[in-house]
């Protein structure tokens, strides 16, 4: 079974500081990565993801994270974050095609970005 | 696009009743899932549809919970005799048929309480 740690609850930071939001998942096999963002009041939306290749993803939003197999991590970090970063983030994993369809989600990060 | 569509927003019940919710996925997304998240947790997996097949069901889906895709389209999740342990967010998710469920849209979801 798969399972994903969210090392912090809460980061709070600075406007134009920079972030890292930290995730660490269990698996014996290999796993599809993600990290999805939830602004109040709104659905869940994708942020970017880690299927294969090249272990630097870019997203949405300036975001990007890195998948390290030997630490089984996949850190968000952000250079410089604005007030409407604010948000709660979830890191995710799940099998790949052919396995199951589940999403295993952390408990996810609030970060709250200050003025 | 109007991006998936769940009702209602809330719904506010008394144990032992039961309560169905209302999901309607992005038009030509064929896979669909429902999702359960409570307070100051990730979401958890449910349940998932292609098309109108039930393929995936998490062992959290007691025999209280069923699940109905009739004919493709929208989606109802049911709870029978509800219990105060159900009162969570039920959120459902969409996506495309390539590139199996590796990007999910999410609706805002239904929020339930039991009283």
């Amino acid at each position: 079974a798969q399972s994903v740690t969210q090392l912090d609850s809460q980061v709070p930071v600075f406007e134009e500081a920079p972030v890292e939001l930290r995730c660490n998942y269990s698996s014996s096999v290999s796993v599809y990565l993600f990290w999805y963002v939830q602004y109040p009041n709104q659905g869940l939306q994708l942020l970017l993801k880690y299927l294969s290749g090249s272990t630097l993803v870019k997203g949405i939003n300036g975001f990007e994270a890195e998948f390290n197999k030997s630490q089984t991590s996949f850190h968000l970090r952000k250079p410089s974050v604005h007030i409407s970063d604010t948000a709660e983030y979830f890191c995710a994993v799940r099998l790949p095609q052919g396995g199951s369809e589940k999403l295993v989600f952390g408990k996810g990060t609030k970060l709250t970005v200050n003025p | 696009d109007t991006g998936v569509s769940q009702n209602p927003r809330h719904k506010i019940t008394k144990r032992g009743q039961n309560v169905t919710f209302r999901c309607d996925p992005i038009s030509e997304h064929n896979r669909l899932y429902w999702y359960r998240q409570t307070l100051g947790q990730g979401p958890e997996f449910l349940t998932y549809f292609q098309n109108e097949a039930q393929l995936e069901k998490s062992r959290l889906l007691s025999d209280r919970f069923s699940a109905e895709r009739p004919k493709g389209s929208f989606s109802t999740l049911e709870i029978q005799r509800t219990e105060q342990g159900d009162s969570a967010m039920y959120l459902c998710a969409s996506s495309a048929p390539t590139g199996g469920g590796e990007k999910l849209f999410f609706g805002s979801g239904t929020q339930l309480s039991v009283l």
